[in-house]
């Protein structure tokens, strides 16, 4: 059991918006605006898509954006590509005395 | 290019030990926090220890305290994990990960795979 709860899969054709959510509490995502996201391919290491809810690190293509309402977070996919079939995982900070935390996860597939 | 290579993980019995070493390069080692987290088979991801630039401030999460102990060598540019008491839910992928902060990890090794099984 995941401290953070995404969807199992979501799914969309190629051009058009998904969006992840990622639900945790008012002790971890709730509490900080330190969220990220990664994407996972199989058989790949993860790699960092968004950082601090909002923030792409260089080279991330402005189709991914993060927010945050509450205690979830989200990330959006815009204009679908093939290359973004994936995993995706997000992970808030929990605290100081507390590792960060994972979601369990959520497979995109580009129909 | 930051370059981060994972060594060390192979087969071992329940109550064995095992040495993870990783090798950095690519970048200044010694002005960042480094991490390892791994990742069971069929799982996500678990950050299982943190350290300090300097080595004196270190995190585990609960379920390896007391068995894994993180330290890093910032003359050999060298993150290492050494793993005792090994379980066979310990069996994963464990990565190398360069943290910069609020488990932002923006470079990861290509991963060592570690089975505990009898």
């Amino acid at each position: 059991q995941s401290a953070l709860t995404q969807p199992r899969s979501v799914s969309g054709s190629p051009g058009q918006s998904v969006t992840i959510s990622c639900t945790g509490t008012s002790s971890n995502v709730g509490a900080y605006n330190y969220v990220s996201w990664y994407q996972q391919h199989p058989g790949k290491a993860p790699k960092l898509m968004i950082y601090e809810v909002n923030k792409r690190p260089s080279g991330v293509p402005d189709r991914f954006s993060g927010s945050k309402s509450g205690n979830t977070a989200s990330l959006t996919i815009s204009g679908l590509q093939a290359e973004d079939e994936a995993d995706y995982y997000c992970c808030s900070f929990a605290g100081s005395s507390t590792l960060g935390v994972f979601g369990g996860g959520t497979s995109v597939t580009v129909l | 290019e930051v370059q981060l290579v994972e060594s060390g993980g192979g087969l071992v019995q329940p109550g064995g030990s095992l040495r993870l070493s990783c090798g950095a390069s690519g970048f200044s080692f010694s002005d960042h926090w480094m991490s390892w987290v791994r990742q069971a088979p069929g799982k996500g991801p678990e950050w299982v220890a943190n350290i300090r630039k300097d080595g004196n401030d270190k995190q585990y999460v609960d379920s390896v305290r007391g068995r894994f102990t993180i330290s890093r060598d910032n003359a050999k540019n060298s993150l290492y994990l050494q793993m005792n008491s090994l379980r066979a839910e310990d069996t994963a992928v464990y990565y190398c990960v360069r943290n910069l902060g609020w488990y932002r990890g923006d470079s990861w090794g290509q991963g060592t795979l570690v089975t505990v099984s009898s």
